[in-house]
C-alpha cells in the first residue's frame, strides 16, 4: 500500500544544517514534494524534485532522492528561527494527482 | 491575488449538525482536493474532484459530501454521520499534474 513515513520531531540550532527525511513506498511516483507548514496556517509548497533526478538545490534548500531505497530527505542550510515548522513530504501516487503525505516532522531551532 | 480561499477560519457546531466549509479559487484550476489533519496523522484526502460536475472519494469519504457545481468552488459538508469531525481541514487545487496549492485551512470544532 502507499505509506509515507518521516520522523515527528527534529531540533537544531540556528545556524546549523537540518536534515528532514522521508521514505515512501510507491515506486511509481513521478514526482516528490516538500511542504512547508506554520501554526495554523495551510502547506506552503517549497520545493519539488521529478523521479529522474537525484539531487535538486534551491538556495538554501538541498533534496536529495534515493530511488533504490525510496527515500527522499530536505536539508536546509543556515537553518534560521523562521524555519520552524511541520515539514511535510508527499508523493503523488495514481493519476489523479493525489498527494500522498507523510506524518509531517516538526523542526524547532533553538538559539 | 490568485489564490485559494477557505472560510470561515475558525467554526463550531454543535454534535448532530450538518456544518459546511466553503473553498474557493480564482487560479482557474481543473482539480480540487479536500484533506483533513489531525495531530501527528499528517493528511488524509476526503475528496477530490477532477472536472465540474465530477468528484472522487479519497481515503476518508465515510460522513462527509461535496459537490462540484462551479469551476471555482468546492464546498465540503461533514454530515452528522462523520464520527469524529474535529480537526483542521485544507482545501487544495492544481492544475494538470501542476503541485497542489493550499488555502490557510478551516479549524472545525464539533462539540
Amino acid at each position: 500500500g502507499e505509506d509515507v513515513e518521516q520522523s515527528l520531531f527534529l531540533s537544531v540550532r540556528e545556524g546549523d544544517s537540518s536534515v528532514i527525511n522521508c521514505t515512501y513506498t510507491d515506486s511509481s511516483s513521478t514526482y516528490l514534494y516538500w511542504y512547508k507548514q506554520e501554526p495554523g496556517a495551510g502547506l506552503q509548497l517549497l520545493t519539488y524534485i521529478f523521479s529522474n533526478m537525484d539531487m535538486k538545490q534551491d538556495q538554501r534548500l538541498t533534496v536529495l532522492l534515493n530511488k533504490k531505497d525510496k527515500h527522499l530527505s530536505l536539508r536546509i542550510a543556515d537553518t534560521q528561527t523562521g524555519d520552524s515548522a511541520i515539514y511535510f513530504c508527499a508523493e503523488i501516487t495514481g493519476t489523479a494527482s493525489k498527494l500522498t503525505f507523510g506524518t509531517g516532522t516538526r523542526l524547532q531551532v533553538t538559539l | 491575488d490568485g489564490g485559494i480561499t477557505q472560510s470561515p477560519k475558525y467554526l463550531f457546531r454543535k454534535e448532530g449538525q450538518n456544518v459546511t466549509l466553503s473553498c474557493e479559487q480564482n487560479l482557474n484550476h481543473d482539480a480540487m482536493y479536500w484533506y483533513r489533519q489531525d495531530p501527528g496523522q499528517g493528511l488524509r484526502l476526503i475528496y477530490y474532484s477532477q472536472i465540474v460536475n465530477d468528484f472522487q472519494k479519497g481515503d476518508i469519504a465515510e460522513g462527509y459530501s461535496v459537490s462540484r457545481e462551479k469551476k471555482e468552488s468546492f464546498p465540503l459538508t461533514v454530515t452528522s454521520a462523520q464520527k469524529n469531525p474535529t480537526a483542521f481541514y485544507l482545501c487544495a487545487s492544481s492544475m494538470g499534474g501542476s503541485p497542489l496549492h493550499f488555502g490557510n485551512g478551516t479549524r472545525l470544532t464539533v462539540t
